[in-house]
């Protein structure tokens, strides 16, 4: 097992477009969380799923952001029409329930 | 308002020395804690982790100290190795989140 991969490891896009990012979880892994980090700051819970369940959406920053994680394997989270503002670090990680959750290196993003 | 403080932005500290980090956190209800070690463009990697049950947890060179009363935590690293520099951040679990809520880190300088 390699451990929580995301895809791609940057995006530099055009504000107005959208984006798309992947993650794959540790295998035995039920739960899978998306995070944003920005300069500074820790890591920003944003939502989770419990196998294919979104148990939690209500932290996404705006309705231009939704996740998905269809037959509870890897997850994509989308950003609709781009804001400089969306420019951040995204975080997937995964754990087995509400034990130690491990990260992957994340999605730099950069809107211009 | 921060629910978990990491008050000092940096530490440096002379290679062979302990490290000692500190977090406080404001809600009594969070029963989980944890540290998570990150060095640039990476995600953040678990180090250690303690429950509400317990007051102190070890494993190898790190040292994690829970003081319920105080909502004050803290990491110890013996001795303190120049792999060790990296932002190191504090996170909570439970009060009724689902996810992690983190510290805004802070930025260990070990010096030779």
């Amino acid at each position: 097992d390699t451990g929580v991969s995301q895809d791609p490891r940057h995006k530099i896009t055009k504000r107005g477009q959208n984006v798309t990012f992947r993650c794959d979880p540790i295998s035995e892994h039920n739960r899978l969380y998306w995070y944003r980090q920005t300069l500074g700051q820790g890591p920003e819970f944003l939502t989770y799923f419990q196998n294919e369940a979104q148990l939690e959406k209500s932290r996404l920053l705006s309705d231009r952001f939704s996740a998905e994680r269809p037959k509870g394997s890897f997850s994509t989270l989308e950003i609709q029409r781009t804001e400089q503002g969306d420019s951040a670090m995204y975080l997937c990680a995964s754990s087995f329930g509400r034990s130690e959750a491990f990260f992957g290196q994340g999605t730099r993003l950069t809107v211009v | 308002d921060q629910q978990v403080k990491q008050n000092s932005p940096s530490l440096s500290v002379q290679e062979g020395r302990i490290s000692i980090l500190n977090c406080d956190y404001t809600n009594s209800m969070f029963d989980y804690f944890l540290w998570y070690k990150k060095y640039p463009a990476e995600g953040p990697t678990f180090l250690i982790s303690i429950s509400s049950i317990k007051d102190k947890n070890e494993d190898g060179r790190f040292t994690v100290f829970l003081n319920k009363s105080a909502k004050h935590l803290s990491l110890h690293i013996v001795p303190s190795q120049p792999g060790d520099s990296a932002v190191y951040f504090c996170a909570v679990a439970g009060g009724g989140a689902d996810g992690l809520t983190f510290g805004k880190g802070t930025h260990l300088i070990i010096q030779p």
